[in-house]
């Protein structure tokens, strides 16, 4: 069975501090995606990246960054600089739809990011 | 504005009613999601529907019902059956492709009194 797990549950920095949230995953396939989502106050899941099992490069977009390390089964994620825009709850989430049809995910059970003026 | 709309934003019932949630896309997405939120639990999926008049029970389906009669609606009842219906419910959409990029409505908050 699929599992993600995300120690953190909330964290809390003063802006312009860096934060990096934590996710690891656990998969038996060989082949899957993860992926990154944002859930502000409004509600709604805001996709950030998804990144496939055979690409462990980093990927930076701005003041985002993800670390990805198939040999550990984490897939982390840093916001450098913070601002108070990025208060939000994080999900990391996990796919197996390469042999299942539906993009059904995994996601873990998110981290709370407050972040303070 | 292409997107998912859910409604009602918030419900309250009383224990023993069904209850139904209204979700509409018009991303002219073939996949449509449901998902349940709870505090510290992440997202748990219901039900999930890959084409009209046809869907497939997720990890929670119990006490749930959908239906898929028109591409652009994806409607879920809680029933009386569901044994802890309050909690945030989601709903989402996709291509149906491999990508697993979901779009994401705002969310229903139930609340059973």
């Amino acid at each position: 069975a699929q599992k993600v797990t995300q120690a953190q549950t909330e964290i809390s920095v003063v802006e312009k501090e860096d934060v990096t949230l934590d996710c690891v995953y656990e998969t038996r396939d060989t082949t899957y995606y993860l992926f990154w989502y944002k859930q502000p106050p409004s509600g709604e899941l805001v996709f950030l990246i998804r990144r496939n099992s055979f690409d462990e490069q980093n990927e930076i977009s701005g003041r985002y960054s993800w670390n990805f390390q198939k040999s550990t089964s984490s897939f982390n994620f840093t916001i450098t600089a913070s601002q108070v825009v990025d208060s939000a709850v994080y999900f990391c989430a996990l796919s197996d739809t390469i042999k299942a049809a539906g993009n059904k995910l995994t996601f873990g059970g998110g981290t709370r990011v407050l972040v303070k003026p | 504005d292409g997107g998912i709309t859910q409604s009602p934003k918030y419900l309250f019932r009383k224990e023993g009613q069904n209850v139904t949630l209204s979700c509409e896309q018009n991303l002219n997405h073939d996949a449509m999601y449901w998902y349940r939120q709870d505090p510290g639990q992440g997202l748990r999926l219901i039900y999930y529907s890959q084409i009209v008049n046809d869907f497939q029970k997720g990890d929670i389906a119990e006490g749930y019902s959908v239906s898929r009669e028109k591409k652009e609606s994806f409607p879920l009842t809680v029933t009386s059956a569901q044994k802890n219906p309050t909690a945030f419910y989601l709903c989402a959409s996709s291509m149906g492709d491999y990508t697993g990029e979901l779009f994401f409505g705002e969310g229903s908050r139930l609340t059973v009194l």
